[in-house]
């Protein structure tokens, strides 16, 4: 069976940093690009960016380029969103998810349960 | 960006046929994709590349369109699919989602 378990989310202040981590089971994680995907309190949802299966190549929303970085351990079949200069339209709740391609679109087959981040002073 | 427009809520009887419209900005081909997500839990893929039924998901389920106008059929509705449904397009970079059609049961 697919796991996908995020964690790393909580209380944090505007300005700062946060590292979100995501375990992965039930297939071979060095196998699959993934994404990380975020949805506001008010339900938008924003993909952030993806990760090649091998962590060779990122790509990010260009809104968000400057301040996500998104990075794998395959080793330890994880996932992870490094977030700096936090700002309050950051709070969401954020899912990783596995990709999966056809005719040359991405999309999201199996998401996790998603890890809620609040930015508040 | 490419904006994708869906109407914010439907309300229906169970055993209707019903459709939820997403329409694209721009082009997308047949890169459309729709998920279901009910309360308190992440989305779930039903349909992939416009029209292909994910495995698992009940034949009810059904998508069509390309270019900018899609629709994602349920058919017949059933009580257990009050949810919000998204669609999502990976055709133009950033990838980019609807802003969700909440469905009611009557």
């Amino acid at each position: 069976e697919v796991q996908l378990v995020e964690s790393g989310g909580g209380l944090v202040k505007p300005g700062a940093s946060l590292k979100l981590s995501c375990v992965a089971s039930g297939f071979t994680f060095s196998d699959y690009w993934m994404s990380w995907v975020r949805q506001t309190p008010g339900k938008t949802m924003e993909w952030i960016g993806d990760i090649k299966y091998d962590g060779s190549y990122t790509n990010y929303a260009p809104s968000l380029k400057n301040r996500f970085t998104i990075s794998r351990d395959n080793a330890k079949s994880t996932l992870y969103l490094q977030m700096s200069n936090v700002r309050s339209e950051d709070t969401a709740t954020y899912y990783c998810t596995r990709d999966r391609i056809y005719r040359y679109n991405y999309y999201f087959d199996y998401w996790g349960q998603g890890v809620m981040v609040t930015v508040s002073s | 960006d490419t904006v994708l427009t869906q109407s914010p809520a439907l309300a229906v009887s169970p055993g209707e046929r019903v459709t939820i419209s997403c329409r694209a900005s721009e082009s997308v081909s047949t890169g459309m994709h729709w998920y279901q997500q009910k309360p308190g839990q992440q989305p779930k893929l039903l349909i992939y590349g416009a029209s292909n039924l994910e495995s698992g998901v009940p034949a009810r389920f059904s998508g069509s369109g390309s270019g900018t106008d899609f629709t994602l059929t349920i058919d017949p509705v059933e009580a257990d699919d009050t949810a919000t449904y998204f669609c999502q397009q990976s055709w133009n970079d950033p990838y980019t989602f609807g802003a969700g059609t909440k469905l009611e049961l009557k």
